[in-house]
């Protein structure tokens, strides 16, 4: 069975620290992975996508790496604002057309 | 583009009461999804439609839920009768492809909560 495992489940960290979030899967195949953010009653917002031959994809603060081999990914947060206060939901795309999400870590960033 | 549009926002009810849930996809999307989220389990595809047929309902609980999308631009999800293990936020989902290789754009979800 597919799965997508994340860590930690929640996370503390004051403002202008660096975080890093993890997501472990067992897709196969394996065609994309794609981090999203999901704000508080807000529906989940695309982040990072990377392909299989991809290992690392940026968006501002927002780095996200993937190493295939180990079949783990992460998403990298640098210099975090009171704004990144959300869940971060790991979704992996493989031969199915419907994506396996994970449980998403929720980050609270405090001032 | 106003974006994935859902209604109604919150929606409070008593068990056994018919609750039907509204999504507009963004114009020009030929696929959509619904997906129930809890603290327990996650985000749970329930169905998913590909030119306004549906594909897969596999995740769609049991019988007291159905879902429809009579034309491309409007889709419900409609369940009876309602129990409060259904209570839950229901995400509606549009994407210009399957769900693989094309990103999905959710609309702000609809908190259900039966009492």
């Amino acid at each position: 069975k597919n799965q997508v495992e994340q860590s930690p489940q929640s996370l503390i960290i004051l403002e202008g620290k660096n975080c890093t979030l993890q997501c472990n899967y067992t897709v196969s195949p394996f065609s994309n992975l794609r981090w999203y953010k999901q704000d508080t009653g807000r529906g989940p917002v695309s982040l990072t996508i990377m392909t299989f031959s991809e290992n690392t994809k940026s968006n501002g603060r927002y780095t996200a790496t993937l190493d295939a081999d180990t079949k783990q990914s992460s998403l990298h947060i640098t210099a975090s604002q009171l704004s990144d206060s959300a869940s971060y939901i790991c979704v992996l795309s493989g031969g199915s057309y419907i994506p396996t999400f994970g449980r998403g870590t929720s980050l609270i960033v405090h001032p | 583009d106003a974006g994935v549009i859902q209604s109604p926002r919150h929606e409070v009810t008593e068990m056994g009461q018919e609750v039907t849930l509204r999504c507009k996809p963004i114009s020009g999307h030929n696929s959509l999804f619904w997906y129930r989220q809890t603290m327990m389990r996650g985000l749970e595809l329930l169905i998913y439609f590909n030119n306004n047929v549906p594909i897969d309902d596999s995740g769609m609980p049991e019988d007291r839920f159905s879902a429809k999308m009579p034309n491309a631009s409007f889709s419900t999800l409609k369940i009876q009768p309602s129990e409060p293990r259904d209570s839950a936020v229901y995400f509606c989902a549009s994407s210009l492809g399957d769900g693989s290789s094309y990103e999905q754009y959710f609309g702000p979800g609809t908190r259900l909560t039966v009492t």
